[in-house]
């Protein structure tokens, strides 16, 4: 079991729908990012938690300690929100990122 | 100055060749991680640099090497050059203690 699970892998959605990725982790944890990759493109931040919740225009990340969860959220999809989002968690334990496999999100028009 | 900057974007390289990545971090952050992301896959941890000594090290050749300098700025070198080096490389950084990393757009590098 990989100590960052991202689900779903795989998302397909039509334009305008609310998206929700989620990750979970099992160790201890002092921030966690979201990542966006669009193809062939480099890692954009998305966001930094360490509680609470997070606001970007269309986008929410909130975070759960006690739950050891994350979710990102996409209000009202468009096509060019179509990427990879990776969540990666910085562990207390070993002082390094793990990173999840990604979620490959297509919104369709 | 503000953020992570890497160079090149984009390079080709042939195969048995050396390359040298830059990083240019964001002022203050003293501890910089360098990732490989080959292609479809995610990042795969490279090394680790704090105060300009190596502190932590994935599952990769010593061909692969770095140095990190005074400046907040560091490097990322990989000699005899394989196919199989072509990916995303990554840099990222961050004040020590703090999880809060910054990340690097990538360089891609393609070696023919």
């Amino acid at each position: 079991k990989n100590e960052v699970e991202q689900s779903p892998q795989n998302l397909t959605a039509q334009e305008g729908e609310f998206i929700t990725i989620n990750c979970s982790y099992s160790v201890g944890i002092s921030a966690l990012h979201w990542l966006q990759q669009h193809p062939g493109g480099g890692i954009v931040s998305l966001f930094m938690l360490s509680s609470g919740k997070k606001k970007h225009g269309r986008l929410i990340a909130t975070i759960n300690i006690q739950e050891k969860h994350s979710s990102l959220h996409i209000t009202a999809s468009h096509p060019r929100d179509s990427a990879v989002y990776i969540c990666a968690a910085y562990s207390r334990s070993n002082y390094q990122l793990i990173w999840g496999a990604g979620t490959k999100l297509i919104i369709k028009p | 100055e503000t953020g992570v900057t890497q160079s090149p974007t984009h390079l080709i390289k042939t195969r048995g060749q050396q390359v040298t990545l830059r990083c240019s971090s964001q002022s203050g952050h003293n501890t910089v991680s360098w990732y490989q992301q080959a292609l479809g896959q995610g990042p795969q941890f490279i090394f680790q640099y704090y105060r300009e000594e190596e502190n932590g090290r994935g599952n990769f050749p010593p061909r692969f090497s770095g140095l990190q300098f005074p400046n907040y700025s560091s490097e990322l070198n990989v000699n005899a050059l394989e196919l199989d080096d072509s990916a995303l490389y990554l840099c990222a950084s961050k004040v020590a203690g703090d999880g809060g990393y910054t990340f690097g757009s990538g360089t891609r590098l393609t070696v023919v």
